[in-house]
């Protein structure tokens, strides 16, 4: 149980183009779902936050009109990044907590590997 | 505000020897700890977690972890490493959101 699946696993684009990343989960409802940005060789930092049907809460020096954020579905968020540049290239991993369960334990997606040329 | 340190960065040790990772935390309130395993080219996987009740926690593949309040400590532990245990090691902090440590490349030489 508690599987977060992502995609696309890896994306190829164009500076200037936008982004779609998916994360869903697939045996339980998300209401908060995390959306954390990790660069090589260095640690998850935590981007934004979003609760189902409502706005994102980003963190500080995260753009918001970048780094679009939609949650509406208890199953499905994601993560546009629009105007894409080289230094966005990274990788993107979500996460989702299991109220039902747990309120303090997230389960993460396998991430997405993001490159702009 | 919420903050995790882990003190060695970068740990290569031999199969068969004993491991430690340092993690210290600094949070006032109540908090839950976790660490996480990310191998080579997978996603992040949970080894172990605290919440309440004893201080030493037991994790997937042989792992423990023992916290400490007074010392905001929340160190991982395996008595004895494998090859297969080379990977990226992060302790994560949650009292409210989830704050990962530096992250401790383990490289474990067969």
């Amino acid at each position: 149980g508690a599987v977060v699946s992502q995609h696309p696993s890896r994306v190829i684009c164009k500076s200037g183009t936008s982004v779609k990343i998916e994360c869903r989960s697939l045996d339980f409802q998300a209401t908060t779902m995390f959306w954390y940005r990790q660069f090589p060789k260095q640690s998850l930092m935590l981007m934004a936050t979003s609760n189902e049907g409502s706005k994102a809460t980003y963190e500080q020096g995260v753009e918001k009109d970048k780094f679009l954020i939609n949650h509406a579905s208890l199953t499905l968020s994601t993560l546009t990044v629009t105007s894409a540049h080289p230094e966005d290239s990274s990788f993107y991993i979500c996460s989702a907590r299991d109220a039902g369960t747990s309120l303090y334990e997230q389960f993460f997606g396998p991430g997405t590997r993001l490159t702009v040329l | 505000a919420q903050s995790v340190s882990q003190h060695n960065h970068h740990v290569i040790l031999s199969e068969a020897a004993s491991l430690e990772l340092g993690c210290n935390y600094s949070y006032g309130g109540t908090v839950n700890l976790f660490w996480y395993v990310q191998y080579p080219g997978q996603h992040l996987q949970l080894l172990l977690k605290y919440f309440s009740g004893d201080p030493l926690v037991k994790g997937i593949k042989g792992f423990e972890a023992e916290f400490i309040k007074s010392k905001f400590s929340f160190n991982l532990r395996k008595p004895s490493v494998q090859w297969s245990d080379t990977a990226e090691y992060f302790c994560a902090v949650n009292g409210g959101k989830l704050i990962f440590g530096q992250g401790t490349t383990l490289q474990v030489k067969p």
